[in-house]
């Protein structure tokens, strides 16, 4: 069955870089892209970006640009978002999401939260 | 680009219908039939409703359905169970290989 494992929560000091990794498993990994979808405390969903997986090519939010790294390795069938810089407001779930195409998101990973205290 | 506009709350009875609107602009929802919308429980990861505007994924209930009229699309829930109180989300494409999230609507079931 298709499962995307995503890594554990992470806590931060602004200014810092965090990596979030998401590994692929029950079909093949260069065959959909992986979206990065985050949520803040209490807030709604914000897509941050997407990388298809067989070129490694990605797209992001412009809000995102310069301080997300979208990248993949296809022997373990695993991508990560790294950000940088890291605020206060950046504190939220970062979900990794197998997507079919624009609007067919069927496979969410488990989330993981990325931490920065103020 | 602008997050979609959601109603904040919607509310129904059990066995009643309601529907959540979900407002972009011509040069999103307007111009691609790219629209989805996600159920969301709290503490859980988003579950895929509708994609492609009016598809249902396998497993999801025919109660819930999508449409699109001008620049707002909308999903409907028929028969309102209390296992459908949630938070609800659209997501549209907005071109040059973007998307975007409406703010979300919490349903409540009375």
């Amino acid at each position: 069955q298709v499962q995307l494992v995503q890594s554990g929560a992470e806590v931060k000091r602004p200014g810092a870089s965090v990596k979030v990794s998401c590994k692929a498993s029950g079909y093949s990994f260069t065959d959909y892209y992986i979206h990065w979808v985050r949520q803040a405390p209490g807030q709604g969903l914000e897509w941050m970006g997407r990388i298809n997986p067989n070129t490694g090519a990605t797209n992001s939010a412009q809000k995102f640009q310069g301080r997300v790294t979208m990248t993949r390795d296809t022997s373990i069938s695993t991508a990560y978002m790294e950000l940088s810089g890291l605020r206060f407001d950046d504190t939220a779930v970062y979900y990794c999401v197998r997507g079919y195409s624009y609007s067919n998101f069927d496979y969410w990973g488990q989330g993981t939260l990325v931490t920065v205290p103020s | 680009q602008s997050a979609l506009t959601q109603p904040a709350s919607v509310s129904g009875s059990p066995g009643q219908s309601i529907t959540i609107s979900c407002t972009g602009t011509s040069s999103d929802v307007g111009s691609y039939n790219l629209v989805s919308w996600f159920q969301q429980r709290p503490g859980k990861a988003p579950k895929l409703m509708i994609y492609d505007v009016s598809k249902r994924p396998s497993g999801v209930s025919n109660r819930f359905s999508g449409s699109k009229s001008g620049n707002t699309a909308s999903l409907t829930i028929s028969g309102l169970q209390a296992e459908d109180e949630a938070a609800y989300y659209c997501c549209s494409f907005v071109g040059s290989s973007t998307l975007v999230f409406g703010g979300g609507t919490k349903l409540t079931v009375l």
